[in-house]
């Protein structure tokens, strides 16, 4: 089975900011890899898929890359909007999904 | 736009079934070639899959909870359905409903690429006697 990690778990910032969050798997996934946004006391939110997708709606400061093993968010310059925990999620075979640990945002 | 809703008991005693439905209004869930899934979150931790199902009546389930879990689809009325056997504390958590959209890459060795969206709101589900 294919395991994520995320790196930071945490990392604190400014409005304005620019922010990368990497994600890893165990073995390459190719660029079946997507990316999601959590509020307290919300559901996730679909922000980019196949690494560097951007689903309709997004704003654009928000950014995918990476293929194989290791992939980044970015985050091009942090609005408050955007604190936040963001989750990376991945199903290379399709037929069982994993998701990364997390990585919080907060503010500095 | 498509939206879901996810209903059913908040408190569950230990060793009984835990039962969710997911009403999709907005759209048929017949409509498009996508899946179904459910997702869970105990609070403070991370996100874990649970199983998906399609229209059709085909399911994929988590190795780790396949032999307790069940996904139903009732596409009357517009709604599919968690069932989770034998409960304990550990499955106290929200549970999310979601749309599945699976794109299939290469059939053999099978690969490819899904993601969910939209969700539902999520309900709490608390395991306790």
């Amino acid at each position: 089975d294919i395991q994520m990690t995320q790196s930071p778990s945490s990392l604190s910032a400014s409005v304005g900011d620019r922010v990368t969050i990497t994600c890893r798997a165990s073995q390459s996934i190719s660029s079946y890899l997507n990316w999601y946004q959590q509020k307290p006391g919300k559901a996730p939110k679909l922000l980019i898929y196949a690494a560097s997708s951007l689903q309709s709606g997004v704003p654009s400061r928000f950014s995918g890359s990476g293929s194989g093993t290791d992939f980044t968010l970015t985050i091009s310059s942090l609005q408050p909007e955007d604190f936040a925990t963001y989750y990376c999620q991945q199903s290379y075979s399709t037929l069982w999904v994993t998701f990364g640990p997390g990585t919080k945002v907060d503010i500095k | 736009q498509v939206q879901l809703q996810e209903s059913g008991p908040g408190l569950v005693k230990p060793s009984q079934t835990l039962s969710l439905t997911c009403t999709v209004s907005g759209g048929s869930i017949s409509s498009g070639s996508y899946y179904w899934s459910w997702i869970r979150q105990p609070a403070g931790k991370g996100l874990e899959w649970i199983g998906r199902i399609y229209t059709s009546g085909s399911t994929n389930y988590n190795p780790s909870l396949k032999s307790r879990v069940t996904i139903s689809v009732d596409t009357s009325k517009n709604q599919f359905s968690l069932k989770l056997s034998s409960v304990t504390a550990a499955d106290t958590a929200v549970y999310y409903c979601a749309r599945d959209i699976v794109v299939v890459v290469a059939a053999t060795p099978r690969s490819g690429n899904n993601w969910f969206d939209p969700w539902g709101q999520g309900t709490l589900v608390t395991v306790s006697s």
